[in-house]
């Protein structure tokens, strides 16, 4: 069973603190990653992708992956308000084709305090 | 650049009731398209996704059906309502590429079953 697992939170920081988001991941060969954010009662934004071992850093945001372990993670620095949300991670389906289709983990929500 | 649209946003439906959803994107050609379901505090749920006009892959059985009648129009349909169709529904599309490809969501339709 292709699954997707993240800690549902909520998670707790304080404002200007670091924000780390975990996802493991069960499909050993997959090789896409990707975080999406979903505020309250919105769609889901993406907001970072991963495709190699290693640290990817854009802004703020910092997605780690290592793959010998299944393993993604988000790290938001200087955390602020706005940064309160849902964080979604997804993988790539290995079986599905040509279709593209992404395994969505359920999400960890992230309150972060003034 | 590429935009996705959904309409309506809110819709609130007696059970019984036919449906229909509408999603069209711009600035891109052949997209692979998708429809998901959130139910309230949880994960996306993958109900069709499309690779072309006419071209539909159901993944769960339910009482709802999808069309595909041009290449960036993509319409989620339901001849009777159920009280379980409630959910936050989103269309979302990717460029038609092996895997490695995000997904974009449109802002969503929140339909409410009465």
């Amino acid at each position: 069973q292709k699954e997707v697992e993240q800690n549902s939170g909520p998670l707790s920081v304080p404002e200007g603190a670091i924000a780390s988001l975990n996802c493991t991941y069960s499909d050993r060969g997959s090789q896409s990653f990707f975080w999406y954010r979903q505020y309250s009662g919105k769609s889901p934004e993406l907001i970072m992708f991963i495709y190699s071992n290693g640290d990817k850093e854009d802004g703020r945001f910092t997605a780690q992956l290592n793959k010998a372990s299944q393993y993604v993670s988000l790290l938001i620095r200087d955390s602020q308000p706005s940064d309160s949300a849902t964080y979604l991670c997804a993988v790539n389906d290995l079986f599905s084709g040509g279709y593209n289709k992404l395994i969505f983990g359920a999400g960890t929500r992230l309150a972060v305090h003034p | 650049s590429q935009t996705i649209h959904q309409w309506p946003a809110t819709l609130v439906q007696p059970v019984g009731s036919p449906l229909s959803l509408e999603c069209t994107v711009e600035g891109t050609s052949n997209p692979n398209l998708y429809w998901y379901r959130q139910a309230a505090g949880r994960g996306l749920q993958l109900l069709f996704y499309s690779v072309g006009i006419g071209q539909i892959s159901s993944e769960v059985p339910q009482n709802l059906s999808a069309s595909r009648p041009q290449d960036r129009q993509f319409i989620l349909s339901s001849k009777k309502l159920l009280l379980s169709d409630s959910g936050f529904y989103l269309c979302a599309w990717s460029t038609p590429d092996r895997g490695n490809q995000p997904q974009h969501f449109g802002d969503g339709t929140r339909l409410s079953i009465l």
